[in-house]
């Protein structure tokens, strides 16, 4: 079975600060894992994939497979962030994703 | 706009009812996927279909149906339904070239809410 953890709810920063949002995974296959965000009244979109090891607005994220996790990461946090953040993953021969439960992420001025 | 469009956005219904969820995926696009998200639930797969036919299953109830049209349009019944079915309810869709796999980029409707009584 495959699973996704995302262990923070809610996760509020600073202006500037650094965020991070920590997501878990449990596969026992090789995994492709993605960072979904859903700003406020706007569909759920992708912000990045692993296997395109691309910055998105800043944001990065490095697969880890010895700590089955894949982190989002951005060293400077800006107002515009704030916003639903899904860590998922897709393993075997699936098209679907499997979702972790979401952080939201709030960035106080 | 040729995005994912899911209707109605909004349903309230009593228990025991029957309600049918549309969803028409974004242009070209042969895979539809719905997701279902409860309160203090993330988003549960439900099912996929591609080009007519079911994909995959996921956690799905008996009571949850689904199919996707020659246009390729796709409906979710939920019958019989419960206070628990109460959720957002999200289509989404993507491509599917012959014999590859998508990107993993889903698109996303903006859901339909359901409100069982």
């Amino acid at each position: 079975a495959q699973r996704v953890t995302q262990p923070e709810k809610l996760l509020s920063v600073f202006k500037g600060a650094p965020v991070e949002l920590k997501c878990n995974y449990s596969y026992s296959g090789s995994p492709e894992l993605f960072w979904y965000v859903q700003y406020s009244r706007q569909r759920l979109q992708l912000l990045l994939r692993h296997i395109s090891r691309e910055s998105i607005k800043g944001f990065t994220a490095d697969l880890n497979k010895g700590e089955t996790s894949f982190h989002l990461k951005k060293p400077f946090a800006q107002e515009e962030d704030s916003a639903m953040y899904y860590c998922a993953l897709r393993g075997g021969g699936a098209d679907g994703l499997t979702f972790g439960k979401g952080t939201h992420l709030i960035i106080q001025p | 706009d040729s995005g994912v469009t899911q209707t109605p956005k909004h349903l309230i219904t009593a228990t025991g009812q029957r309600v049918t969820l549309r969803c028409s995926p974004r242009s070209g696009d042969l895979s539809v996927y719905w997701y279902q998200q409860s309160l203090d639930q993330g988003l549960q797969f439900l099912i996929q279909y591609y080009n007519g036919e079911e994909r995959a299953k996921g956690n799905i109830l008996e009571r949850f149906s689904a199919q996707q049209f020659p246009d390729l349009h796709s409906e979710l019944n939920l019958s019989s339904l419960e206070l628990g079915d109460s959720a957002l309810y999200f289509c989404a869709s993507s491509v599917r070239s012959g014999g590859g796999r998508n990107t993993g980029e889903l698109f996303f409707g903006e859901g339909s809410r359901l409100t069982v009584l």
